[in-house]
């Protein structure tokens, strides 16, 4: 069975740290996507992969990085956390470009305190 | 700005019962839509897709609609099960990701 797995389910920083949210797929998919849900608000793509060390601004960047030192792995990085950054991440792959049918995760709520 | 916006934050509907779940667009370019699923604690999960060549998409207890005229589609689901519980987005590819409209959550009555 294809999974894409985040590392955590729940997390809590204190604002200013550094946060380090992590994904892992197992398909060997080319791209790989970070969004945020907010109630309300949707899916809000943050970051995106199409390749390994290649990246792309998505919608609301602002705050955020992001790292794809090897296929699988695509990290999201907080640089130094805010009250508004908690939410609920999702990471996605896909197989290629063009390809929507997007595999999610089962998401990371992060609450910044 | 979002392409994609659906009409309803929630719908509830009784056990048995047809869901109907809509969705409208910007774009009239736009030619590609995708339905996805989401269950309480999972990602959201791919349901059904269908391209601006067809009015029409019929999947397992599930239609798409689309009617390019007033830029508005529809996902139905039939007999619809408490399993059906879930919010639901319609979602459209543009600069080649997926933009995401802000979600109907279903909530089936027994």
């Amino acid at each position: 069975d294809v999974k894409v797995t985040q590392s955590s389910r729940y997390l809590v920083k204190r604002t200013g740290e550094k946060v380090f949210l992590e994904c892992v797929q197992d398909m060997d998919h080319e791209n790989m996507f970070w969004y945020r849900q907010d109630p309300g608000l949707g899916l809000r793509l943050i970051y995106f992969s199409y390749d390994v060390k290649m990246k792309e601004k998505g919608d609301i960047p602002e705050g955020y990085s992001v790292s794809r030192e090897k296929k699988e792995r695509f990290s999201l990085i907080l640089e130094s956390a805010s009250t508004n950054q908690t939410s609920m991440y999702l990471c996605a792959s896909s197989p290629n470009r063009g390809n929507y049918g997007y595999t999610f995760g089962s998401g990371t709520r992060l609450t910044v305190v | 700005g979002e392409s994609v916006g659906l009409h309803l934050p929630t719908l509830s509907v009784q056990e048995g019962d047809n869901s109907i779940i809509n969705c409208a667009y910007s774009n009239s370019a736009s030619d590609y839509f995708i339905w996805y699923k989401q269950e309480s604690g999972k990602g959201p999960q791919f349901i059904i897709d269908i391209r601006s060549n067809m009015d029409k998409r019929q999947g397992q207890r599930v239609t798409v609609l689309l009617n390019k005229t007033v830029k508005h589609l529809s996902l139905q689901i039939a007999a619809t099960q408490p399993g059906d519980s879930a919010v639901y987005f319609c979602a459209e590819p543009l600069g080649g990701k997926l933009i995401f409209g802000q979600g109907t959550e279903l909530s089936v009555k027994p």
